[in-house]
């Protein structure tokens, strides 16, 4: 079963507007981590973000992430072209040596220039 | 430094060939995965293999074999392709002082 869910599914916006994504998951996690999927491509690493830590910057990337309510949002700000892809939420459970990750159906963004 | 290469890039198979998808990786990473991802269903976990000599099921592991051959090759074998099968295959690797998986740019598959 996929752990993070993510909405909405799809987003079609203006070059130079912010993109918000949502991603929910259902059970305790370690870390959550946003990965970006150009099409025809592989998954590219953006950001992780620990259990203990509520946000976290990397450039126009912010992620926010509340254990409680079992939610995370990654906000693009001031988008472009090129931000136009899939964008997944991961799950990562550590269990012994082994870091089980679920990934989410993602989000396709459009930026549209 | 190539990160993670896999071959092929695309394959079509009949039902019932067998075939074996190929990864490698060049950063020394003790954990790699194989996916599969079809639409609307995100990436899901075929096999891991935690470290060398030591591979697991994932979410969806009927069909599929595996060889974690050395720490760089971690191989994935379809002995009977079938339909259900056709899918983008992805590997990946894991550094796990940051815990971020690094892709390779997938293998596309289609089973006729």
């Amino acid at each position: 079963s996929q752990q993070g869910e993510e909405d909405p599914q799809a987003l079609s916006i203006q070059e130079g507007e912010n993109a918000t994504m949502n991603c929910s998951y259902k059970t305790s996690i370690n870390n959550l981590q946003w990965y970006r999927q150009n099409s025809g491509r592989g998954l590219v690493h953006l950001i992780l973000i620990r259990s203990n830590e509520r946000e976290k910057h990397s450039g126009r990337l912010r992620v926010t992430l509340d254990t409680s309510k079992k939610s995370s949002s990654l906000l693009i700000t001031a988008s472009r072209a090129a931000d136009t892809a899939s964008y997944f939420c991961a799950t990562a459970m550590n269990s012994g040596g082994y870091q089980k990750v679920t990934f989410g159906t993602g989000t396709k963004l459009q930026v549209i220039p | 430094n190539a990160g993670v290469t896999q071959t092929p890039k695309f394959q079509v198979l009949k039902t019932g060939q067998s075939m074996t998808l190929q990864c490698a990786q060049d950063m020394n990473h003790n954990s790699m995965y194989w996916y599969r991802q079809d639409p609307g269903m995100g990436l899901r976990l075929i096999y891991y293999s935690a470290s060398e000599g030591t591979t697991d099921k994932g979410e969806v592991p009927n069909g599929y074999n595996v060889s974690r051959l050395n720490k760089r090759e971690f191989s994935l074998r379809l002995e009977s392709a079938a339909p259900s099968q056709t899918s983008v295959y992805f590997c990946a690797s894991r550094d796990f002082l940051t815990n971020e998986q690094y892709f390779g740019p997938g293998t596309r598959l289609t089973v006729t």
